[in-house]
């Protein structure tokens, strides 16, 4: 199973709902990462969890909060959004010896 | 700071042409260099990859070169078919323990039948 799985394939949330972004592999990694996509560019690294701890967080806003709870599952809740949070949402994977990051098909968020 | 330079930003070529996609990083540091291909809509998809004891990679059509002293690496695909039309990124990483992959901006290759 080389799948990175994501929920759910699209959100549409007002600025004052709470809402999730979910993420599972099996494929072993201990290295998850949430990056956010805007059109016609490249992916930007938000949090990288290893071990299921975080190690990297790439000055993302406070309305953005990470979550792992296990070695196969990665969370990411929203609350509060501002219409520029509008974008796909990436969830990857890759083991922590690096080599090929696995993405998910991605969450394409609308805040309106 | 970290940085990935891709040139071009697009690229059109005849069905059967080969097209060459450009990348210069900045960290000496790298040691991994990934290429993924994104169709509209869709996610970023490994199609190779190459490590810096190595200066060449291919498969099939697609190859990899990598000049280290030039800090630069180049993808290449040859015989090109309609399907290989996407977005292509290419992206750098200090490997085991950093987990950044600092990815370059993008290159839309469209192959006109």
């Amino acid at each position: 199973d080389t799948e990175v799985t994501q929920t759910p394939k699209h959100l549409v949330m007002g600025m004052t709902n709470k809402k999730s972004l979910k993420c599972e592999q099996h494929m072993g990694h201990r290295a998850m990462y949430w990056y956010k996509q805007k059109a016609k560019k490249p992916p930007e690294l938000m949090f990288v969890y290893s071990y299921e701890k975080l190690s990297i967080n790439e000055s993302v806003p406070s309305r953005f909060s990470p979550e792992c709870p296990n070695s196969s599952l990665l969370n990411l809740h929203l609350h509060a959004l501002q219409p520029e949070d509008s974008a796909l949402y990436l969830c990857a994977s890759s083991q922590v010896t690096g080599g090929e990051a696995f993405f998910g098909q991605g969450t394409r968020l609308t805040v309106v | 700071g970290e940085n990935v330079e891709q040139h071009p930003s697009t690229l059109s070529v005849q069905e059967g042409d080969s097209a060459v996609i450009k990348c210069t990083y900045s960290d000496s540091a790298s040691n991994y260099f990934p290429w993924y291909k994104q169709e509209l809509g869709k996610r970023p998809q490994l199609i190779i990859d190459i490590r810096s004891n190595v200066g060449e990679k291919k498969d099939q059509r697609i190859a990899v070169t990598l000049n280290k002293t030039a800090k630069h690496f180049s993808l290449h695909i040859t015989e090109t078919q309609p399907e290989d039309s996407a977005v292509y990124f290419c992206a750098a990483s200090r490997g085991a323990g950093t987990y950044k992959y600092i990815f370059g901006t993008g290159t839309r290759l469209k192959v006109l039948a």
